[in-house]
């Protein structure tokens, strides 16, 4: 059964940078043609995409994220991976790793959530 | 592509039709808008996806319209396990955005 878990600190400190991980079980990531990414949920707020990941390592962002965000791809591990650099409060929030619900399309509906990670930023 | 999703929580009992909108600011391209469901502690789970295509194992009583702008998100009988947040997403731009969300509660 195809699942996504994310693991990673729960508490990063103001100016440091988040990272966090997407282990995918049930399909191999060097095999598998669809995209990969990363949502965020504010507590108690709406929910904002943060970019998406090939297994070639194409990337697409959020252009309100992209100066501070990456995303990569590890197939070996069978993992993709988010930093966020320069963390602010603002950036507390669930994250969730997700799948592109189409193969080869970076840009569609997401059809497969992990159960996600709060991230709390605070010193 | 700004999406306002109303009204912001609509009050229900079981058994009723539930009427979901979901407005972009521009228009949105070809069947590039999709629907979630959300459960307190869960993450959210995929409805509809190309405005009417209902995703795996989702009962019909969901079902989905609209183009252009306009945009919705019909529950044809509401049963008690409906009760939840419901989002709508487009993925018609380089940019992917999300509506604010509609709560659906119990009356």
């Amino acid at each position: 059964q195809l699942q996504l878990q994310e693991s990673g600190p729960g508490l990063v400190k103001p100016s440091e940078t988040l990272s966090l991980t997407c282990a995918v079980s049930g399909v191999s990531l060097d095999l598998s043609g669809h995209y990969w990414g990363w949502i965020r949920q504010p507590p108690s707020k709406g929910l904002e995409w943060i970019g998406s990941v090939y297994r070639s390592g194409a990337t697409y962002y959020n252009p309100s994220l992209t100066s501070r965000v990456t995303i990569s791809v590890d197939t070996s591990k069978n993992q993709f991976s988010l930093n966020v650099t320069s963390v602010t409060a603002a950036d507390t929030a669930v994250y969730f790793c997700v799948r592109l619900g189409e193969e080869y399309q970076p840009l569609l509906h997401f059809d497969l959530w992990g159960q996600g990670r709060l991230v709390t930023v605070s010193s | 592509i700004v999406l306002t999703q109303s009204p912001g929580t609509l009050s229900l009992s079981p058994g009723e039709r539930a009427t979901l909108s979901c407005r972009a600011s521009q228009s949105v391209a070809f069947r590039s808008l999709a629907w979630y469901q959300q459960k307190p502690d869960q993450p959210p789970r995929l409805l509809i996806y190309g405005v009417s295509s209902r995703a795996t194992g989702i009962p019909d009583r969901f079902s989905g319209s609209g183009s252009g702008t306009d945009f919705t998100l019909t529950i044809s009988r509401l049963e008690p396990e409906d009760f939840a947040v419901y989002y709508c997403q487009q993925h018609g731009t380089s940019l992917l955005t999300f509506g604010g969300g509609t709560k659906v509660e119990i009356k």
